[in-house]
């Protein structure tokens, strides 16, 4: 596998469930974060972790949870959501952190989450 | 703050047309710019970036020329083909920060 992969890459699940979203990047890079895109919205920086350690929460309800557990992988558990909370969930990697070395982000294809 | 504004779309151009999308920023300090582009059902793909003033970003086509004085850095390309249709997001990096800032996204169609 090369890049950044998302697993699954469509999810349904009802209010009361329980689920985890899986990222994974094979780019060694040290930097990942969790987006939100919803339609006609700009695009939602959730979160970021550098080095394993969270570096960012934007204001992100509680009933969104991530956990980075090394600098390859980062999971973003699920639970309690709400309709509104459907969107296409987007993980993306970069070499260090944004500021000022031109590092681009990497972005896997997402997750089409449904709360029905 | 830091914030990217691109021009609303969506934007349908026949095969060949000259194509540019409009983006503006606000940010402190020198900051680095790209452009991602999205087809359907996929992520985003970096198609172009540019690091500091007057440098000029190009690939498959596409170009655009990292302004200061007008704090833009607009896309272009001379020729589209149907297989450019995609939603193209125009983004910063702050320098010294640790978060990009993408544009709402414009949506481009091209028909034969």
């Amino acid at each position: 596998e090369t890049g950044v992969t998302q697993t699954p890459r469509h999810l349904v699940m009802g209010m009361t469930n329980k689920k985890s979203l899986k990222c994974e990047q094979h780019l060694g890079h040290n930097a990942m974060y969790w987006y939100k895109q919803s339609a006609k919205k700009p695009l939602e920086l959730m979160f970021v972790y550098n080095f394993k350690e969270q570096t960012e929460n934007n204001s992100v309800p509680s009933r969104f949870s991530p956990e980075c557990p090394n600098s390859s992988h980062l999971f973003l558990h699920l639970h309690t959501l709400q309709p509104e909370d459907s969107a296409l969930y987007l993980c993306a990697s970069s070499q260090d952190l944004a500021g000022g070395q031109g590092y681009e982000q990497y972005f896997g294809p997402g997750t089409r989450l449904t709360v029905t | 703050g830091n914030s990217v504004t691109q021009m609303e779309g969506p934007v349908t151009l026949s095969e060949e047309a000259f194509l540019t999308i409009n983006c503006t920023y606000t940010a402190t300090g020198y900051p680095s710019l790209f452009w991602y582009v999205q087809y359907p059902g996929e992520g985003l793909q970096l198609l172009l970036k540019a690091t500091k003033a007057d440098d000029k970003g190009s690939n498959k086509g596409f170009e655009a020329t990292y302004r200061k004085e007008t704090t833009s850095f607009h896309l272009e390309k001379g020729s589209v083909q149907v297989s450019d249709s995609a939603v193209y997001f125009c983004a910063l990096s702050d320098q010294g920060g640790n978060q990009f800032y993408f544009g709402t996204g414009t949506s481009l169609t091209v028909i034969p």
